[in-house]
C-alpha cells in the first residue's frame, strides 16, 4: 500500500537551530514528492518539487533532499517565520492523485 | 492574480441543512479537487475533476456531490451536513495531471 508518513509530528527550535524534517514514502513508482507549507487556517503553498533520488532543491533557509525511501526538509538557522506545518506528499507514476503525509508542525521562539 | 477562490470562508450549519461551497479558479487549470483536513489525519481527497463534466470519487467521498460544467467552478454540496463533516476544507487545482496544486484559502465548517 503506498503510503507517507512524516515525523516529527512537531519540532520546536530556538532562532537559529537548525535541523531536519523527514518524510518517509513508499510508492510504486515514484513520479514526484511535493514538499508545501501551511500557515495555520490558510491553504497549503507549494515549495518545492522532486522527482529523483539525489534531487536537491534550496530555497532561502530551506533545502529539500531526496532519496528512494524519504526525503528530507533541512532548515538552516530558522527565524521565527518559518513557524508552520509543513507538508509532504508523493504522487505515483499510475495515479494522478496525491498521497499526503499528517504534517510536522514546525515552531521556532526567538 | 491567479488564484483560487473559496466561499465561505467560515459556515455553521445545521445537520440535514443542504449547503454549497463554492470554488473558482482563474488559471484555466484542467484539474480541481476538494480536500477536507481534520487534526491529526492530514489532508484527506473528497472529489476530483480531471476536466469539464468528468469527475470522481476520493478517499471520502460519502455524503458529498460535486458538478463541473464549467473550467472554472468546481462547487462542493452537502446534501444532508451531518456533525461529523465538521471539518476544514480546501479546494484546489492545477495545469494538468502532475503539476503542483494551488490551493484556496480554505472553508471552516461546522455542522452543529
Amino acid at each position: 500500500e503506498d503510503q507517507v508518513t512524516q515525523s516529527p509530528e512537531a519540532l520546536r527550535l530556538q532562532e537559529g537551530e537548525s535541523s531536519s524534517l523527514n518524510c518517509s514514502y513508499t510508492v510504486s513508482g515514484l513520479r514526484g514528492l511535493f514538499w508545501y507549507r501551511q500557515d495555520p487556517g490558510k491553504g497549503p503553498e507549494f515549495l518545492f518539487t522532486l522527482y529523483s533520488a539525489g534531487e536537491e532543491k534550496e530555497k532561502e533557509r530551506l533545502k529539500a533532499t531526496l532519496t528512494k525511501k524519504e526525503s528530507f526538509l533541512h532548515i538552516t538557522a530558522p527565524k521565527p517565520e518559518d513557524s508552520a506545518t509543513y507538508l509532504c506528499a508523493v504522487q505515483a507514476d499510475s495515479n494522478y492523485q496525491l498521497i499526503w503525509g499528517a504534517g510536522t508542525k514546525l515552531i521556532i521562539k526567538p | 492574480e491567479a488564484q483560487v477562490t473559496q466561499n465561505p470562508r467560515y459556515l455553521i450549519t445545521v445537520t440535514g441543512k443542504k449547503l454549497t461551497v463554492t470554488c473558482s479558479q482563474n488559471m484555466n487549470h484542467e484539474y480541481m479537487s476538494w480536500y477536507r483536513q481534520d487534526p491529526g489525519l492530514g489532508l484527506r481527497q473528497i472529489y476530483y475533476s480531471m476536466n469539464v463534466e468528468v469527475t470522481d470519487k476520493g478517499d471520502v467521498p460519502e455524503g458529498y456531490k460535486v458538478s463541473r460544467k464549467e473550467k472554472r467552478n468546481f462547487p462542493l454540496i452537502l446534501e444532508s451536513p451531518s456533525p461529523n463533516q465538521t471539518s476544514l476544507y480546501f479546494c484546489a487545482s492545477r495545469p494538468g495531471g502532475y503539476e503542483k496544486l494551488f490551493f484556496g484559502s480554505g472553508t471552516q465548517l461546522s455542522v452543529l
